[in-house]
């Protein structure tokens, strides 16, 4: 099955720095979906994107469907300890009925 | 409160032993789905449901089998589980149709050792 490239891998940074991290695919999406999954818990959605260029915000989040529908982007500003975790992207073509996970980057804040 | 339940959390067992693990959802939806997590490969689908009776094959489906007799229920078995199915099982569910399907709703988990 496909898989979606996602990085970094991991992260590493300090409380109040900016986070930045992708995920690409070799085919397209319709939707682009982004997820982050604490220890221990399910992913849970954090932003969903329907539109090729579309650029939506969550709080401190923000993400983007890449114009050629195979890529997307998330951003977290002023990162706080709550937001360690995994994040995983995940793509959803209609006809498919499933969604394709990213490999997940897993964020650390360094105290 | 709405939500995915899937017992057990937690399981050890051997080689050849068959085993289920249940999945249940209190939000009436049509869409369900497993999927287990390995590291660096993310969540990959095994199987998922779009309705009672309806059930097709996720990304890697071979060694598992799945039944959905109800809505609310959709249990996983392994009729003989071996050591590379080993991992973290979750179950998810949507408001498809009637919603979006791809706003999926993810259990706690099951993490499974198979000796």
């Amino acid at each position: 099955g496909q898989q979606l490239n996602q990085s970094p891998q991991s992260m590493f940074i300090q409380e109040g720095e900016d986070v930045s991290m992708n995920c690409t695919s070799s085919s397209i999406f319709n939707t682009w979906l982004w997820y982050k999954q604490d220890p221990g818990e399910g992913p849970v959605l954090l932003i969903a994107l329907y539109k090729a260029g579309e650029l939506t915000s969550n709080g401190r989040l923000t993400a983007q469907f890449g114009i050629t529908r195979k890529d997307s982007f998330l951003n977290i500003s002023a990162s706080i300890p709550s937001d360690v975790g995994i994040y995983f992207c995940a793509g959803f073509l209609f006809g498919n009925e499933k969604l394709t996970f990213g490999t997940g980057t897993r964020l650390t804040i360094i105290p | 409160e709405a939500q995915v339940t899937q017992n057990p959390r937690y399981l050890i067992t051997v080689t050849g032993k068959k085993l289920t693990v249940t999945c249940s959802q209190n939000m009436n939806h049509e869409y369900m789905s497993w999927y287990r997590q390995d590291p660096g490969l993310g969540l990959r689908q095994i199987y998922y449901s779009m309705n009672v009776e309806v059930t097709d094959k996720g990304d890697v489906p071979e060694g598992y089998k799945v039944s959905r007799k109800e809505k609310r229920n959709f249990p996983l078995i392994l009729e003989s589980p071996s050591p590379n199915q080993t991992s973290l099982y979750f179950c998810a569910s949507s408001p498809y149709p009637g919603g979006r399907r791809e706003t999926q709703y993810f259990g706690p988990g099951t993490r499974l050792l198979v000796l």
